[in-house]
């Protein structure tokens, strides 16, 4: 069982815009403005999309944005894309060292 | 561009001692901004960080308790390449692991994951 909480599983048809939840505690998500999101295609390295709760890293599309709410954090995609199918994660940093994941969100493209 | 190539055996036994290596390039595992980490990913246990190690005048390690006592994740600056040794390894073990750069604002707090390397397919079994 993952720290924190994701839903296993979002779809939406191109063109469309989605949002993946993470829910995190008030010693992690709730406390840091810490959390970053990652996509995952199997078999090849995770790729940071988002750090620091909403900033984009050079590269990534403006489609992606993150914010957060009290102890969760979301992730939304806009303009949904066939490439933008794979595999999301959250991570946020927990009160005394520790990082932790969500056990993530497998986005299926209609 | 910095890269991480990871290496490292794909088979262990049970009881035995897991060790992965992760070769840098582009950065210097004694960068005194970043640190570097440990991950895994496995069905069961979802990602799970491992720890990891970093340069502020001297080197620190943390790890969580899940792995303490079992775990250790060592610099070589001769090489630029990051270790992981996790000892009395199970099947529990059994997971991709990552090798990935800490990094965030400031070097006293360090919060995402950029880059990640590969992943390597550890499977522990007899």
């Amino acid at each position: 069982q993952s720290a924190l909480t994701q839903p296993a599983s979002v779809s939406g048809s191109p063109g469309q815009s989605i949002t993946i939840s993470c829910i995190g505690a008030s010693s992690d998500v709730g406390a840091y403005n810490f959390v970053s999101w990652y996509q995952h295609y199997p078999g090849k390295a995770p790729k940071l999309m988002i750090y620091d709760v909403r900033n984009r890293p050079p590269g990534v599309s403006n489609r992606f944005s993150g914010s957060k709410s009290g102890n969760t954090a979301s992730l939304t995609i806009s303009g949904l894309q066939a490439e933008d199918e794979a595999d999301y994660y959250c991570s946020s940093y927990r009160t005394g060292g520790l990082w932790l994941f969500g056990g993530g969100t497998k986005l299926t493209v209609l | 561009q910095v890269q991480l190539q990871q290496s490292g055996p794909g088979l262990v036994e049970p009881s035995q001692t897991l060790t992965l290596t992760c070769d840098i390039s582009g950065d210097s595992v004694s960068n005194n901004t970043a640190g570097w980490s440990w991950i895994r990913q496995s069905p069961s246990r979802g990602l799970e960080w491992l720890g990891r190690t970093y340069y502020r005048s001297r080197w620190y390690n943390d790890y969580p308790a899940s792995v303490k006592g079992r775990i250790i994740i060592n610099p070589d600056t001769s090489k630029n390449q990051l270790s992981l040794q996790l000892s009395s390894v199970s099947p529990e073990d059994t997971a991709i692991y990552y090798c990935a750069r800490l990094v965030g604002m400031s070097a006293s707090m360090l919060a995402w994951f950029d880059p990640w390397g590969q992943g390597t397919l550890v499977t522990v079994s007899s």
